[in-house]
């Protein structure tokens, strides 16, 4: 199938770094995204990884192992504003994208 | 505004009622695809266009589900003999076509038409 897995919710503080993981169970993805979406709003694209290894892109890394069906979003220097849902999602020949429920992460001052 | 549009932005309908949402994607992106989410939920993916064509579309997606995007510009989605189930988020994303032989895979979200079904 195409179950992808997320923590559900983390917490962590402003200034601090967080990971949020992800792991999938198929085959046959062609790519990993990472979006986020504020509540009530629509998501919006971070990151992504065709090959294996690390993407960085500002504040904002995400890791691939295709072997192991993982991948991770890394957060450094948190903000408030970065209080979102983090949604991982897996692209089958980018023609179909699958989505995780998404984690909920709260920024604490 | 460039981004991509979707009308309406909400819809309450009575069940058994069909609905019509249009969305108008980033100018010249020829890649469209629909979604539909739930409160908690990611979105689920519904169908996918490139230009004219629909090659994609959801097993999970029943026969009261149709869409269209006639001349590879806007799309259509059209639920017929709506269902209480069928409330949630529809959610529209467009992605560039190809430039420099390499692809452009971020997606591109507009806010969304909330259905409500009484």
């Amino acid at each position: 199938g195409q179950n992808i897995d997320q923590p559900t919710e983390m917490t962590a503080t402003e200034g601090a770094i967080v990971q949020i993981n992800c792991t999938y169970q198929t085959s046959g993805f062609n790519g990993l995204f990472w979006y986020q979406q504020h509540a009530g709003e629509a998501p919006t694209f971070l990151s992504y990884n065709v090959l294996d290894g690390l993407e960085e892109k500002g504040r904002f890394s995400s890791f691939l192992s295709r072997s192991k069906g993982y991948s991770y979003l890394l957060l450094k220097e948190l903000q408030m504003k970065d209080s979102a849902s983090y949604l991982c999602a897996g692209g089958k020949h980018f023609n179909k994208f699958y989505f995780g429920s998404g984690t909920k992460l709260n920024v604490k001052p | 505004d460039t981004g991509v549009s979707q009308d309406p932005r909400h819809k309450i309908t009575k069940r058994g009622q069909n609905v019509t949402f249009r969305c108008d994607p980033i100018s010249e992106h020829n890649r469209l695809y629909w979604y539909r989410q739930t409160l908690g939920q990611g979105p689920e993916f519904l169908t996918y266009f490139q230009n004219e064509a629909q090659l994609e579309k959801s097993r999970l997606l029943s026969d009261r589900f149709s869409a269209e995007r006639p001349k590879g510009s806007f799309s259509t989605l059209e639920i017929q003999r709506t269902e209480q189930g069928d409330s949630a988020m529809y959610l529209c994303a467009s992605s560039p076509r190809p430039r420099g032989g390499s692809l452009s895979y971020e997606q591109y979200f507009g806010p969304g038409t909330r259905l409500t079904v009484t």
